[in-house]
């Protein structure tokens, strides 16, 4: 059964820092990586996926990466802003299923 | 309008009452899903539904039902609720449900629901 991990369940940095946040699957088998970002009681937006064949997406400030063999994600978040306060969270898609198993989301604050 | 739209945003029930939460998509997507997002747990895949027949079900209770009456449209109806059903219910569609790795989620706002 694939779980999906985030650690840490909570981040606060200061505004400009450069950071990364972390996943983790159980079960290599996927077909992509997918990570979203959630504001405070609404719904998800995509932010990138990337698929089992691919090592990295890149868009804007944002950089993910996926190493299957180890079974980790990164989110790398560049020079970040108050504006990128939100949750992340990261899901991967079985092989074979029609379901993304989601992480729990890290909860991130960028200070002023 | 665009996207996933997800309505009503808030919704208030009794155990006793029977209430539908209803989603539209805007998208020309085949393929609706219902997720629940409890507090401190993961995102939760209910139902799936692909060109209005439903192919997923995972193992929800019956107080929940769902409806695609076409591809544009989902509900989800429900009546004697718990107090633990509580929770955020977030709709979304994409291209097609199947097996793409490429294939995105798009989802709604989400219904804030709590049960009394």
């Amino acid at each position: 059964k694939q779980e999906v991990t985030q650690i840490p369940a909570a981040l606060s940095v200061p505004e400009g820092e450069n950071l990364v946040l972390n996943c983790s699957f159980t079960d290599s088998a996927i077909y992509n990586l997918q990570w979203f970002r959630q504001d405070p009681g609404k719904g998800l937006t995509s932010l990138l996926l990337i698929q089992s064949s691919q090592r990295e997406q890149t868009s804007g400030r944002l950089n993910a990466s996926l190493d299957k063999s180890s079974g980790r994600s990164t989110l790398y978040i560049a020079a970040s802003q108050p504006g990128d306060s939100a949750t992340y969270l990261c899901a991967a898609k079985i092989q074979g299923a029609q379901k993304l198993v989601f992480g729990q989301g890290t909860r991130l604050t960028i200070n002023p | 309008e665009t996207g996933v739209t997800q309505t009503p945003r808030h919704l208030v029930m009794g155990m006793t009452n029977k209430k539908s939460l209803k989603c539209e998509q805007h998208l020309g997507h085949n393929a609706m899903y219902w997720y629940k997002q409890s507090a401190k747990k993961p995102l939760e895949l209910m139902f799936v539904y692909s060109l209005e027949e439903r192919v997923e079900n995972n193992s929800v209770p019956s107080r929940f039902s769902p409806e695609c009456p076409n591809s544009s449209h989902l509900f989800l109806h429900l009546h004697t609720l718990q107090p633990e059903d509580s929770a955020l219910y977030l709709c979304a569609s994409s291209q097609d449900p199947g097996i793409s790795a490429n294939e995105k989620l798009f989802f709604g706002s989400g219904t804030q629901l709590s049960v009394l």
